[in-house]
């Protein structure tokens, strides 16, 4: 009963490399979502996918990109690293878009120098 | 757009109580949230209350919702050294996506 699985926990990139987060959810849920932590602004939501073969931009999408592989899965890619794009990535997921119960994976905490 | 705000820092001694507050913007949210983040993990949905609420109690937490001064506030009596954690208010805005707050640290003192 894994809920909702992020892979890598810890990530250091040199600006300019690239790097794909990945995320798989095994609740069955149809939608899914990525968000961005740093400190003192809580969370931003990045992308989002209301459901299989949809995506849309978030608060702040700028420098990612995102695949919805299949119901399961849902990957965020930086393309050039910048330092930036340092903090702590969230991948979530929920039933369907009324958000009244969103889980959360455990985190990625990325750093970028 | 929407915007939900809180205070950053709450010190309580343990067996007191703590009160988090929140203030939104978007008068039109069905249901507002609180998440609790405990260190290094994800956050965990705490509790929520239905827009046409006044109070909803849930154990030792008791969530109070103003909608006049669209002000949201989360108590949690008798506060255990298990409660220290980040808490995060949300409300959903007009596309069901959830505007979380900054997040209010509690620490709780032995």
């Amino acid at each position: 009963n894994a809920g909702v699985t992020q892979t890598p926990k810890f990530q250091v990139l040199k600006t300019g490399q690239s790097m794909t987060l990945q995320c798989a959810q095994d609740m069955n849920h149809n939608s899914m979502y990525w968000y961005r932590q740093d400190p003192g602004m809580g969370l931003r939501l990045i992308y989002y996918s209301a459901s299989e073969g949809t995506t849309d931009k978030g608060e702040v999408p700028n420098g990612y990109n995102v695949s919805r592989l299949n119901k399961r899965e849902f990957s965020l890619r930086l393309e050039s690293a910048a330092p930036s794009q340092t903090s702590v990535y969230f991948c979530a997921s929920s039933r369907d878009r009324e958000p009244e119960k969103l889980f959360f994976g455990s985190g990625t905490q990325l750093s970028v120098l | 757009g929407e915007d939900v705000e809180q205070s950053l820092f709450l010190s309580v001694r343990e067996g007191d109580s703590s009160v988090i507050n929140c203030t939104y913007t978007d008068s039109s949210s069905t249901y507002l949230y609180w998440y609790k983040q405990e260190p290094g993990a994800g956050l965990q949905l705490l509790t929520y209350i239905f827009s046409n609420m006044d109070m909803k109690q849930d154990q030792r937490l008791t969530v109070l919702l103003n909608k006049k001064d669209k002000h949201l506030s989360l108590r949690i009596a008798d506060t255990q050294t298990g409660d220290s954690a980040i808490y995060f208010c949300a409300e959903v805005d007009s596309s069901y996506k959830l505007i979380f707050g900054s997040g209010t640290r509690l620490l709780v003192r032995p």
